[in-house]
């Protein structure tokens, strides 16, 4: 079975820096995709990045951008030039090609200091 | 273009009680997925329906059913209220042709269901 880890429950970052949250993931499968999806609280969830797991070029998103290792089945996030709007709960997930279940990790919340 | 659209917004019920959650997929949207998430706790997957017919089921007991309508709204009903059940429940749609993995989930804003 996959299973997706977050092994930061909380991170901190002051505005306009840089922050990257870590994910690692564990799946048999060759054939897959990653996201990268944002909670506010009490507001819904966004998709923030995604990432096919056959390309090699790291996904990109404006200030967003992921570093994908795929032998070491990681997938950190990395923030540019935080905002206050950038504080969220940030959950990590996992689908497989062949199905359209997504498994999340257990999220990290960001915060961002002004 | 609307977006998926859930209610109630917030629910509270007994334990044994029934309860059913509705969701208003986006237009367009063919595929509903459901998730339940426990307070700080990431989504796990309830179910998937596509085109009326479950397509998919995580490890929640039978008493978690569903259902798909020809207007690819959909239901989330749960039997034998335990207090466990205590969540916030999302409901996802897809364009998804059957199980394309790549295609985007659209949350709703969920149901806040709390079993006393």
């Amino acid at each position: 079975a996959q299973t997706v880890t977050q092994s930061q429950p909380e991170m901190s970052v002051q505005e306009a820096e840089t922050v990257t949250l870590s994910c690692t993931y564990d799946t048999s499968e060759s054939d897959y995709y990653l996201f990268w999806y944002k909670q506010p609280p009490s507001r819904q969830m966004i998709l923030v990045i995604r990432q096919e797991a056959y390309k090699q070029q790291n996904a990109t998103e404006n200030r967003f951008s992921v570093n994908f290792q795929k032998a070491a089945k990681s997938f950190s996030l990395k923030i540019s030039d935080s905002q206050l709007g950038d504080a969220a709960m940030y959950f990590c997930a996992y689908r497989s090609a062949s199905t359209g279940k997504l498994i999340f990790g257990q999220g990290t919340t960001l915060q961002v200091k002004p | 273009e609307t977006g998926v659209t859930q209610s109630p917004t917030h629910l509270i019920k007994t334990r044994g009680q029934q309860v059913t959650l509705r969701c208003s997929s986006q237009s367009g949207h063919n595929t509903v997925s459901w998730y339940q998430q426990a307070l700080g706790q990431g989504p796990q997957f309830i179910f998937q329906y596509y085109r009326e017919e479950e397509n998919g089921r995580g490890n929640f007991p039978p008493r978690f059913s569903g259902l798909q309508f020809p207007n690819y709204s959909s239901e989330l009903n749960v039997n034998a209220l335990e207090l466990d059940d205590s969540a916030l429940y999302l409901c996802a749609s897809s364009p998804a042709t059957g199980s394309a993995g790549g295609n985007e989930q659209f949350f709703g804003p969920g149901t806040r269901l709390t079993v006393l």
